[in-house]
């Protein structure tokens, strides 16, 4: 079963407010990945988890902070965003070598 | 690092006829090229995908091919249905969990 599950589908915050994405799945897949992607552009990597821990940043703000609980759970934690992180933000998990990434329905995020 | 470069960014096509989408990538290292299709609203989907052992790769009516020397690689749809309408976005990836994208491709099928 490819299915990786994100909630909320749809998220509305206020540049105060401190709110989290959620992201699980059940394939056993030991990468677990976040994608930011605007509106008719490709999805563009932020983090990568590898057996739990942060392998990759790429050099996205502090106002976003990943989490994984354990293997099958991975978190967004957002807080003092900004008009423009409004995106869809895609949990993905993949197994092979870190190269396969099975995508989440997202989440569309709007800042207020 | 790798950068993708897919062509054309919009195609229309007969229902029917075949679609071919075409992406280059700079990095020779690179040696995993998957391919996604986005429908409006939705997850990008993975369709099928190619290493870089194997020169062509098809099911049903979508096949990949490779060029390792030119360093390209296409995706082909015969036989268009109208459901192939989508964003298609190539990718190319070295191995190391990062996976470099194409700008995308939107397919449009006539009906």
């Amino acid at each position: 079963d490819t299915e990786v599950t994100q909630t909320p589908k749809h998220l509305v915050m206020g540049m105060t407010n401190k709110k989290s994405l959620k992201c699980e799945q059940h394939m056993g897949h030991r990468a677990m990945y976040w994608y930011k992607q605007k509106a008719k552009k490709p999805p563009e990597l932020m983090f990568v988890y590898s057996y739990e821990k942060l392998s990759i940043n790429e050099s996205v703000p502090s106002r976003f902070s990943p989490e994984c609980p354990n293997s099958s759970l991975l978190n967004l934690h957002l807080h003092a965003l900004q008009p423009e992180d409004s995106a869809l933000y895609l949990c993905a998990s993949g197994a092979q070598g870190g190269t396969e990434a099975f995508f989440g329905q997202g989440t569309r995020l709007t800042v207020v | 690092g790798e950068n993708v470069e897919q062509h054309p960014s919009t195609l229309s096509v007969q229902e029917g006829d075949s679609a071919v989408i075409k992406c280059t990538y700079s990095d020779s290292a690179s040696n995993y090229f998957p391919w996604y299709k986005q429908e409006l609203g939705k997850r990008p989907q993975l369709i099928i995908d190619i290493r870089s052992n194997v020169g062509e790769k098809k099911d049903q009516r979508i096949a990949v091919t490779l060029n390792k020397t030119a360093k390209h690689f296409s995706l082909h749809i015969t036989e268009t249905q109208p459901e192939d309408s989508a964003v298609y976005f190539c990718a190319a990836s070295m191995n190391d969990y990062k996976l470099s994208f194409g700008a995308g491709t939107t397919v449009t099928v006539r009906a």
